[in-house]
C-alpha cells in the first residue's frame, strides 16, 4: 500500500524558512517523480514543485522560483521542500504527491496518483 | 499558463442523483485532463486520468469525457461518500494547473 506522510509544517514569521519532508512507502521510490502541491485557505490547488526520480531534474512554479527548493534522498525514500523568504501568501496546506511517471513531463505527464494528507504552513507575525 | 475553469462552483444534490461537473481549458489540451476528489483532512484522490480512464480502485459510477477544451466528470448515482470537492487538472503542459474546484453538497 502506497503511503505518503508529510511533516515539518508550522507557524513561521514572514521572511522565515521552513523545511517540509514527505516520507514514502509502498512503491519503488526512485522510479517516480514527486511533486508538492498546495492549497491556501479557501482556495484551490496550486502545483508548487516537482523532482525526477533521480533528483537530477526539477521544476518549480514561478510563484516560488528562487525561494523554494525541492530535493530528495532516495536512500531514505523522502522528498523535501526547503522554503525560504516565506510570505503570507505561502500560507497553505502542502501536499506531497506521487507522479504516475517521470520527468521530463511530456504531454500527458503530471498525473498524481497518490497524495499525502498534507501539512499546514502558516506564515504570520 | 493554461487556465482551467470549472462549473458550477458548487451544487446541492441528493443521494442517487446523477451529477455532472464541467471543466474548460483556455486552449486545447487534447485528452490530457485529470480529475481529483478532495475531502477535508484526507489525502486527495485521483479519480480519472487522460479524460476518461478510471483510476484503479475508483468506483465505476465515476466517469469522464471530453477532449480539446471541454470536459465533464459524471457521477451516475451519487453516494454519501461522494460529497466532496472535485478538481480538474491539465497535464498537457508545464506548469500543471487546476480548476477552482466544485463542491458537491448534500441537498
Amino acid at each position: 500500500e502506497v503511503q505518503l506522510l508529510e511533516s515539518g509544517g508550522g507557524l513561521v514569521q514572514p521572511g522565515g524558512s521552513l523545511r517540509l519532508s514527505c516520507a514514502a512507502a509502498g512503491f519503488t521510490f526512485s522510479n517516480y517523480a514527486m511533486s508538492w502541491v498546495r492549497q491556501a485557505p479557501g482556495k484551490g490547488l496550486e502545483w508548487v514543485s516537482a523532482i525526477s526520480g533521480s533528483g537530477g531534474t526539477t521544476y518549480s512554479a514561478d510563484s516560488v522560483k528562487g525561494r523554494f527548493t525541492i530535493s530528495r534522498d532516495n536512500s531514505k525514500n523522502t522528498v523535501y521542500l526547503q522554503m525560504k523568504s516565506l510570505r503570507a501568501e505561502d500560507t497553505a496546506v502542502y501536499y506531497c504527491a506521487k507522479d504516475m511517471g517521470e520527468l521530463p513531463w511530456l504531454a500527458g505527464g503530471a498525473k498524481f496518483d497518490y497524495w499525502g494528507q498534507g501539512t499546514l504552513v502558516t506564515v504570520s507575525s | 499558463d493554461i487556465q482551467m475553469s470549472q462549473s458550477p462552483s458548487s451544487l446541492s444534490a441528493s443521494v442517487g442523483d446523477r451529477v455532472t461537473i464541467t471543466c474548460r481549458a483556455s486552449q486545447s489540451i487534447s485528452k490530457y485532463l485529470n480529475w481529483y476528489q478532495l475531502k477535508p483532512g484526507k489525502a486527495p484522490k485521483l479519480l480519472i486520468y487522460a479524460a476518461s480512464s478510471l483510476q484503479s480502485g475508483v468506483p465505476s459510477r465515476f466517469s469522464g469525457s471530453g477532449s480539446g477544451t471541454d470536459f465533464t466528470l459524471t457521477i451516475s448515482s451519487l453516494q454519501p461518500e461522494d460529497f466532496a470537492t472535485y478538481y480538474c487538472q491539465q497535464s498537457y503542459s508545464t506548469p500543471p494547473t487546476f480548476g477552482q474546484g466544485t463542491k458537491v453538497e448534500i441537498k
